[in-house]
């Protein structure tokens, strides 16, 4: 069973502050990291794939960086708005017996909420 | 272009009845998937199949559950008895191509209310 951690499981935020959360997960056998957005009552949007040891996936004033060699994800959001109350989830890839590894294992989420 | 395309978007039945949810992924895609939101457990996958043949399903809670892709534009996910251990958000998504690192497209769920 793959352990995919993120913290804090909910933030509150003033409206422009800049923020960050964190996603931990199995730094062996890595394929790769996404990172979901989910609005409530929505469907999860997928806002960044990554890969690559070092990688740094940028989508407006939301930031993502990757360390896979130690294992964990940061998600950055810069000058926050209230539209991006929502919750916040990464998922790791899951390997299946026949070595291919394609069904995705979900953190809890960050649970972020913008105040005006 | 349509989304994931999920039916009913809710549904109520008594415990003991037999629920049938479907998914209708998005064109030419070949991987489909089925997630199960819960309180507990966070969003969990269920199955997944490509080009209609099951690829894993040891995420199925039980033999109650079942699910099948007749073809590449239709799957159904059933649970039969359902008990009300099994409300939930029932998520169906697709991806292009094969991989950990491929984009999941997710359909708007099926909330599922077990009395």
């Amino acid at each position: 069973i793959l352990n995919v951690e993120q913290s804090p499981q909910s933030l509150h935020v003033q409206e422009g502050d800049s923020t960050n959360f964190t996603c931990s997960f199995p730094s062996s056998n890595f394929y790769a990291l996404h990172w979901y957005r989910w609005e409530t009552a929505k469907s999860p949007e997928a806002l960044f794939v990554m890969t690559l040891n070092g990688d740094e996936k940028k989508k407006g004033r939301i930031s993502a960086t990757l360390n896979t060699k130690e294992g964990y994800s940061y998600l950055y959001i810069k000058g926050s708005q209230p539209e991006d109350s929502a919750t916040y989830l990464c998922a790791f890839p899951v390997t299946y017996s026949g070595g291919g590894a394609d069904g995705l294992t979900f953190g809890k989420g960050t649970h972020l909420i913008i105040q005006p | 272009d349509a989304g994931v395309i999920q039916s009913p978007r809710h549904e109520v039945t008594e415990m003991g009845q037999e629920v049938t949810l479907r998914c209708k992924p998005i064109s030419g895609h070949d991987y489909l998937f089925w997630y199960r939101q819960t309180m507990m457990r966070g969003l969990e996958l269920l199955i997944y199949f490509n080009n209609n043949v099951p690829i894993d399903d040891s995420g199925m809670p039980e033999d109650r559950f079942s699910a099948k892709m007749p073809n590449a534009s239709f799957s159904t996910l059933k649970i039969q008895p359902s008990e009300p251990r099994d409300s939930a958000v029932y998520f169906c998504a697709s991806s292009l191509l094969q991989g950990a690192g491929e984009t999941q497209y997710f359909g708007p769920g099926t909330r599922l209310l077990v009395l």
